[in-house]
């Protein structure tokens, strides 16, 4: 069974880089019926798509944060990664990694999400 | 690109059925079979509940149902339990590789 787990600092400063691994376990990033997604969640607030990725390297992005946003992946290492630049408080939120599913594109499982507040 | 619009709270006492509305445009919910629903208790991972408009993934209640209806999806839990009080997200497939959530809504257990 596919386990999802986001790692990263807690805290990064306003105008600084917020970056993030997802470890996948139990199963390989690699695949051609699946992506990786990165969604977010203010608190007490809802879900935002941030973006996706495909083993291959295609990326697709929400074009509210695409400016800001990099997502990548690491084969050898079963992982994916989320870079978002010039942070501001408004991208305080928990992180979460899901895996996205090609066609029918529903997300799941996802990762239990991880906190990063941006705070001077 | 704009959330998909659900009523911020619902509510049902126990053994009654209640429905989630999402509604979107012609550009998301209404262009694409491609509408998901899930669950979020507080401080956890949403969970899938329903993909592709209705369909339901092996280990889910039925008590969970999904249909859709023009520019507007909707969620329907039959049989109310007290584990059903969470959050409820609907998600679309928004066309040009992007993808939009619903405002979501807060489900109460009388």
């Amino acid at each position: 069974q596919v386990q999802l787990q986001e790692s990263g600092p807690g805290l990064v400063k306003p105008s600084q880089t917020l970056s993030l691994t997802c470890t996948v376990s139990g199963g390989s990033v690699r695949g051609d019926t699946y992506y990786w997604s990165w969604i977010r969640q203010p608190a007490g607030k809802g879900l935002e798509w941030i973006g996706r990725i495909h083993a291959g390297g295609s990326t697709d992005y929400n074009p509210s944060l695409k400016s800001r946003v990099t997502i990548s992946v690491d084969t050898s290492k079963n992982q994916v990664s989320l870079r978002l630049g010039s942070v501001t408080a408004a991208d305080t939120a928990v992180y979460f990694c899901a895996k996205l599913w090609f066609g029918g594109n529903w997300f799941d499982p996802w990762g239990q999400g991880t906190l990063v507040t941006v705070s001077s | 690109q704009s959330a998909l619009t659900q009523p911020a709270s619902e509510s049902g006492s126990p053994g009654q059925a209640i429905t989630i509305s999402c509604t979107g445009t012609s550009s998301d919910v209404g262009s694409y079979e491609l509408v998901s629903w899930y669950q979020q208790h507080p401080g956890k991972a949403p969970k899938l509940l329903i993909y592709e408009d209705n369909k339901r993934p092996s280990g889910v209640s039925n008590r969970f149902s999904g249909s859709k209806s023009g520019n507007t999806a909707s969620l329907t839990i039959s049989g109310l339990q007290a584990e059903d009080e969470a959050d409820y997200y609907c998600c679309s497939y928004a066309g040009r590789n992007t993808f939009l959530f619903g405002t979501g809504t807060k489900v109460t257990v009388l």
